[in-house]
């Protein structure tokens, strides 16, 4: 079993805030780290895959950086709007195995 | 592309019936993923296939629960006895996968109620 750890468990933010959370993950065997955005009562939507060490992905205002010597990952949100309210997941895969964080559940007040 | 296909989208039965849940990957997509979210533990891979071929079963709770995938487009987890304690929602997924980087499109999800 692979340790996924993500946090905060929740924060909650105002409408223009920027923000950032963790995702801690084994630095050993390391394939590859995935971010996923999950609205409440939809499906886990893919934001970013991210394999090398030093990778740095954007898409919009949603960026991440990955450190895979130290085994963590960070998810950034420039000026959070209510939209961006939502879990957001990280996983890890290592070799044919795949293991999710617990999530950061994201508030974002107007 | 009509995206991930899951059936039924709410299932509600009685402890020790049995439940059958349908997957209709993307077409072109090689893998397949059952996955169960709930409150305690939150979302759980269950089991994986590759070209067809299950990966990864270990997190199969127990004997109860098995999963099938008899064609490229079609994929069923069955529960036989239901139990309370596996209700929740069950989201299949499915990906392009050419190595080990894969981004996965998810279902709907089953929400399952066993009473």
């Amino acid at each position: 079993i692979l340790n996924v750890e993500q946090s905060p468990q929740s924060l909650h933010v105002q409408e223009g805030d920027s923000t950032n959370f963790t995702c801690s993950f084994p630095s050993s065997n390391f394939y590859a780290l995935h971010w996923y955005r999950w609205e409440t009562a939809k499906s886990p939507e893919a934001l970013f895959v991210m394999t090398l060490n030093g990778d740095e992905k954007k898409k919009g205002r949603i960026s991440a950086t990955l450190n895979t010597k130290e085994g963590y990952s960070y998810l950034y949100i420039k000026g959070s709007q209510p939209e961006d309210s939502a879990t957001y997941l990280c996983a890890f895969t290592a070799g044919n195995m795949l293991t999710f964080g617990g999530g950061t559940r994201l508030m974002v007040k107007p | 592309d009509a995206g991930v296909i899951q059936s039924p989208r709410h299932e509600v039965t009685e402890m020790g019936q049995e439940v059958t849940l349908r997957c209709k990957p993307i077409s072109g997509h090689n893998s397949l993923f059952w996955y169960r979210q709930t409150m305690m533990r939150g979302l759980e891979l269950l089991i994986y296939f590759n070209n067809n071929v299950p990966i990864d079963d270990s997190g199969m709770p127990e004997d109860r629960f098995s999963a099938k995938m008899p064609n490229a487009s079609f994929s069923t987890l069955k529960i036989q006895p239901s139990e309370p304690r596996d209700s929740a929602v069950y989201f299949c997924a499915s990906s392009l996968r050419t190595s080990t980087i894969y981004e996965q499109y998810f279902g709907p999800g089953t929400r399952l109620t066993v009473t």
